[in-house]
């Protein structure tokens, strides 16, 4: 019972590298969310994705892009990292439609990102 | 979305039952109040939520005052494995509602 995956856990970057934080749930959720964490303060929203086929931005999506690959993933790019995107990435996806759109998100462990 | 406010951290022994505070008194009427916690280096974890009937299940309880302008989270036996950052987060439910974490309330049990 893996419930929502990340990958990779750690990463180390140079600035202007590119890369892409994979995310994958089992739980046939139709919602999928990307959020950072920086020392000291809560989670902000990055991306989210509502069901298959749609994105929408959150909070702080300058700098990154996403793709909702499929039901089950939903990928978040950096195209070119910056200092300023060092940050635990977390990723969280939830079930809006068979039980009610108040259910709640499940969280990933998290992406654990340095860009020197 | 509803502004919450926690104290910013709060002990307990272990055993003892821990109760967590929140305000939200700007609370409307579609809004519920989830509870996650956050366990160092892990990503947060979904404890309860509640519209505006007390809840139970096998992690805590969430008792919301019948004005729905606060609530507060029991944990009935506390446990080292307690310690965490506490997060009483509000939000309206809709298809595409999004989670808006503040500060949170540091809870360190002792044992």
């Amino acid at each position: 019972n893996a419930g929502v995956t990340q990958t990779p856990k750690f990463q180390v970057l140079k600035t202007g590298q590119s890369m892409t934080l994979q995310c994958a749930q089992d739980m046939n959720h139709n919602s999928m969310y990307w959020y950072r964490q920086d020392p000291g303060m809560g989670l902000r929203l990055i991306y989210y994705s509502a069901s298959e086929g749609t994105t929408d931005k959150g909070e702080v999506p300058n700098g990154y892009n996403v793709s909702r690959l499929n039901k089950r993933e939903f990928s978040l790019r950096l195209e070119s990292a910056a200092p300023s995107q060092t940050s635990v990435y977390f990723c969280a996806s939830r079930d809006a439609v068979s039980r009610g759109p108040h259910q709640p998100q499940h969280f990933g462990d998290g992406t654990r990102l340095s860009i020197l | 979305d509803a502004k919450t406010t926690q104290p910013p951290s709060m002990d307990c022994a272990e055993g003892r039952a821990a109760n967590l505070p929140c305000n939200h008194s700007t609370i409307s009427g579609n809004e519920y109040v989830y509870w996650y916690r956050q366990i160092h280096s892990q990503g947060p974890q979904y404890i309860i939520h509640g519209l505006k009937n007390n809840e139970t299940n096998e992690m805590a309880s969430l008792i919301i005052t019948e004005d729905r302008k606060s609530s507060t989270l029991i944990l009935p036996h506390a446990t080292l494995r307690d310690t965490a950052v506490y997060y009483c987060i509000v939000s309206r439910y809709s298809n595409d509602y999004k989670l808006s974490f503040g500060a949170g309330t540091t809870v360190t049990v002792r044992a």
